[in-house]
């Protein structure tokens, strides 16, 4: 089993819906989720970060985390065609220390 | 400035040369990290340092590769004797120093392209 696993997609919505990104990962005493968003030949860009169960909302942005279900989702309200590029889930496996082990990603597709 | 700094952003090498990626940190960070992103490929961590210490480089090569986070100066990455399997985009990331609020949130340069003929 992965250590971390997203669909890798493509994922399609069209302009204006909201897309739903999942990534499940196999460590239970992990403390750290962080989304990532990486543009084809650029690096990676935080975007978020969630630290405990629940949701948290920065702008169109909101992160899911259910520890219990090891399970953190990112959904994009109103999606932009801006908005398409590779997300990353990135976590903070407690036994590697502060490394953070990246998921493959999935590549969104915001259709105009 | 503020941001993490990498270069060169692209560095072409012939197999058997040496290749040297630097990376300074985000002001006020003190934390170094550096990932390898291979073609259709996922980011891989490599190495984590702090100035001059080597914190966990359980994901460095055993052979060739070499890191190091000087006290002065940025972090080098050295690959000695390149071979076209390094190829890759090469990521350095960096943090704020443990005890602030979000230390560990890593923030990512640009990345150094090395391709190798």
């Amino acid at each position: 089993q992965k250590e971390v696993e997203q669909n890798s997609g493509p994922l399609s919505v069209p302009e204006g819906a909201i897309a739903s990104l999942n990534c499940t990962y196999s460590d239970r005493v992990s403390q750290s989720f962080f989304w990532y968003r990486q543009y084809s030949g650029k690096s990676p860009e935080l975007i978020m970060s969630i630290y405990s169960n629940g949701d948290k909302e920065d702008g169109r942005f909101t992160a899911q985390l259910n520890k219990a279900s090891q399970y953190v989702s990112l959904l994009i309200r109103d999606s932009q065609p801006s908005d398409s590029a590779t997300y990353l889930c990135a976590v903070n496996l407690k036994e590697y220390g502060n490394k953070l082990v990246f998921g493959a990603g999935t590549i969104l597709r915001v259709k105009s | 400035n503020a941001g993490v700094m990498q270069n060169p952003r692209h560095l072409v090498r012939r197999r058997g040369q040496e290749a040297r990626l630097r990376c300074s940190p985000m002001k006020g960070h003190s934390h170094v990290y550096w990932y390898r992103q291979l073609p259709e490929e996922g980011l891989k961590f490599m190495v984590y340092l702090q100035k001059e210490n080597i914190i966990d480089e359980s994901g460095m090569p055993k052979e060739r590769f070499s890191a190091e986070f000087p006290k002065e100066g940025p972090s080098i990455l050295r690959i000695q004797q390149v071979v076209r399997g390094d190829s890759a985009a090469y990521f350095c990331a960096s943090s704020p120093p443990s005890g602030l609020a979000r230390h560990n949130e890593q923030f990512f340069g640009p990345g150094t392209r090395l391709t190798v003929l």
